[in-house]
């Protein structure tokens, strides 16, 4: 696609529930990158991916957060048991490389945990 | 592991002051270093980048310039605009590895 695409742009969900998150990056980009933005925060690193593999799962704040790639192209990140505390923009990045490649970002999901 | 740090906010100038937000950062060889911009209800977008040492990076009047002997990558413009209101994040990426971004700067131009 021209840009990098994310769905659902928001999502309103009751604590407890699971939640899955869907980025589309820019054709060719083998770079993955999902942040996680809080209200009038910085951007916090969650996962990134180079193809199908995360060599990076630092971020990911508990294990109620996972990621996967598949074909080297879509991207899911799925809360199980979402909490008030994961209220957040989650937003995903790709790149054409590692090293120097610009980062291209979504416009963000906006997740609501009530 | 490699770190950005970048002056609190928020800023507030008025129009045509000139502007600096401090940049430093932490890292292992020598990463790419960049300046992304948030502008207020949009996605975040590169606005310069530099990716070796003494480069300097410049798009819309913006400039930033890659120190290695002081770390550091500080982001001006000689006149800022009510238009250039926005949040500013450092960065920076290293070769395999992750982009690590700083806390964000806010800035606000007043008329």
């Amino acid at each position: 696609g021209a840009g990098v695409s994310q769905s659902p742009s928001n999502k309103v969900t009751e604590k407890g529930k699971d939640v899955e998150l869907r980025c589309d990056p820019i054709s060719g980009h083998t770079a993955l990158y999902w942040y996680r933005q809080s209200l009038g925060q910085g951007l916090e690193f969650l996962i990134y991916f180079q193809g199908n593999s995360a060599p990076d799962k630092s971020g990911l704040p508990s294990d109620r957060f996972s990621a996967e790639r598949t074909g080297g192209s879509v991207s899911t990140l799925t809360i199980q048991r979402t909490q008030q505390e994961d209220s957040a923009v989650y937003l995903c990045a790709s790149s054409a490389t590692l090293n120097t490649g610009e980062l291209f970002f979504g416009e963000g999901s906006r997740l609501t945990v009530l | 592991g490699n770190s950005v740090t970048q002056m609190e906010g928020p800023v507030t100038l008025s129009e045509e002051a000139f502007l600096t937000i401090n940049c430093t950062y932490t890292a292992t060889g020598y990463p790419s270093l960049f300046w992304y911009v948030q502008y207020p209800g949009e996605g975040l977008q590169l606005l310069l980048k530099a990716t070796k040492a003494d480069d300097k990076g410049s798009n819309k009047g913006f400039e930033a310039t890659y120190r290695k002997e002081t770390t550091s990558f500080h982001l001006e413009k000689g006149s800022v605009q009510v238009s250039d209101s926005a949040v500013y994040f450092c960065a920076l990426s290293g070769y395999g590895q992750n982009f690590v971004f700083g806390p964000g700067t806010r800035l606000s131009v007043l008329p």
